[in-house]
């Protein structure tokens, strides 16, 4: 069974600083791997996608995320944190069946201080 | 392209009352997922369609649930005698099957149960 973990579910950052949101994954086969960012009240919308090709991910808003393979890792970066980038992000792997239906991590809150 | 789209954004019920929500998808889109997020959680999958045929159901879709894709476009899940339990947020995503394995998420539907 496919399980995403994230550790930290809080992550506070200075603005200008470096983000780094943490997620190990468990899967019994390549995984297709997500971020998606959530502000409140609002639906999910998907920040990058990592699916057997290249390792390093670039995505929108400035963030990018590399897949490991050795670690079971897909840990999302930004370099220099800004305060729009306050929100819920979570980690999701879709195996490879037939419904590639996603299975999230319980997120990590980032908070950026001014 | 007008994106997901789901309504009412939210809803408060008596328990025990039923209630029906509605999602469109992006217009060429072939697959149709719902998801359930309550809160602090990362969204869980209920259920999804190809076309009009709904080809899984998690455990989590008890029998006071059901969903329905008529023509294989719109879709609706309802709740029968709902409960506090059922209180969430009611999360509807689409995706191209066959091109790409992104899942693009309508702005949810709140439920509250009193």
């Amino acid at each position: 069974a496919q399980s995403v973990t994230q550790l930290g579910s809080h992550v506070s950052v200075s603005e200008g600083a470096l983000v780094l949101l943490r997620c190990n994954y468990s899967s019994s086969v390549p995984p297709y791997l997500f971020w998606y960012v959530q502000y409140p009240n609002q639906g999910l919308q998907l920040l990058l996608k990592y699916t057997s090709a290249a390792t390093l991910v670039k995505g929108i808003n400035g963030f990018e995320a590399e897949f490991k393979k050795s670690e079971t890792s897909f840990h999302l970066t930004k370099p220099s944190a800004h305060m729009s980038d306050a929100a819920e992000y979570f980690c999701a792997v879709s195996g490879r069946d037939s419904s590639y239906k996603l299975i999230f991590g319980s997120g990590t809150r980032l908070l950026v201080r001014p | 392209d007008t994106g997901v789209s789901q309504d009412p954004r939210h809803k408060i019920t008596k328990r025990g009352q039923n209630v029906t929500f509605r999602c469109d998808p992006i217009s060429e889109h072939n697959r149709l997922y719902w998801y359930r997020q309550t809160l602090g959680q990362g969204p869980e999958f209920l259920t999804y369609f190809q076309n009009e045929a709904q080809l899984e159901k998690s455990r989590l879709l008890s029998d006071r649930f059901s969903a329905e894709r008529p023509k294989g476009s719109f879709s609706t899940l309802e709740i029968q005698r709902t409960e506090q339990g059922d209180s969430a947020m009611y999360l509807c995503a689409s995706s191209l099957w066959g091109t790409s394995y992104e899942q693009y998420f309508g702005p949810g539907t709140r439920l509250t149960v009193t």
